[in-house]
């Protein structure tokens, strides 16, 4: 079965800091992944995605996302961390149900918090 | 553009009353989801609308009605809700390509923040 793992419920970093997050993801087809950001109480802003091609893809705000199939990984990551990157990360993969049409399997989210 | 308008931010609403959620897209997109999001979880599929017709319901309860009147609108009619409803309502459309595929890259509204009391 499709799922998305997060395994960082949690991250604090500093400001200026670099950052990776975690995504695991178990597909049976071809995965297309998803990084959303949300802030508090508001929706999901699409951050970045792969779809094929390099895999290393990059996205707004200055964020990068590799994709490694070895690992089933498609980690984010950023060089240098600002205090409004504080948000709530979902990872997230395509999946398409046969005669339904697509649907995402979202991963649980990473809370970044980011100190001074 | 990619903007994904909902209305309104936030609702108030008794158990006994009937209440819509609305949710608008103009980029030409042919699918249209809503989602419902508790806190410090990630959202939860309700339904799914491609090319106006409902392709997908995860099993949601009756209380929720949704209505897709056309390409662009997408409504979720409320009655008779419980305090545990209350939650962040989510709209998302997609461009819903043909043939089918797993690749449709989802555009988010802000959200209508609901509370049952």
């Amino acid at each position: 079965a499709q799922s998305v793992t997060q395994p960082d419920i949690h991250i604090t970093v500093s400001e200026g800091a670099s950052l990776e997050l975690r995504c695991n993801y178990s597909y049976g087809a071809t995965p297309y992944l998803f990084w959303y950001v949300q802030s508090p109480g508001q929706g999901l802003q699409l951050l970045l995605k792969y779809f094929s091609g390099d895999t290393l893809v990059q996205g707004i705000k200055g964020f990068e996302a590799e994709f490694k199939r070895s690992q089933s990984s498609f980690n984010l990551r950023k060089p240098s961390v600002h205090w409004s990157d504080a948000a709530e990360y979902f990872c997230a993969v395509g999946h398409f149900r046969d005669n339904y049409g697509q649907n995402f399997v979202f991963g649980p989210g990473t809370r970044l918090s980011v100190l001074p | 553009d990619t903007e994904v308008t909902q209305t309104p931010k936030h609702l108030v609403m008794g158990m006994t009353n009937k209440k819509s959620l609305k949710c608008e897209q103009h980029m030409g997109h042919r699918a249209m989801y809503w989602y419902k999001q508790k806190a410090k979880k990630p959202p939860e599929l309700m339904f799914v609308y491609s090319y106006e017709k409902l392709s997908i319901n995860e099993s949601v309860p009756s209380r929720f009605s949704p209505e897709c009147p056309n390409s662009s609108l997408l409504n979720l009619h409320l009655h008779a809700l419980q305090p545990e409803d209350s939650a962040l309502y989510l709209c998302a459309s997609s461009q819903d390509e043909s043939p089918a595929t797993n690749k449709e890259t989802q555009y988010f509204g802000p959200g209508t923040r609901l509370l049952v009391l």
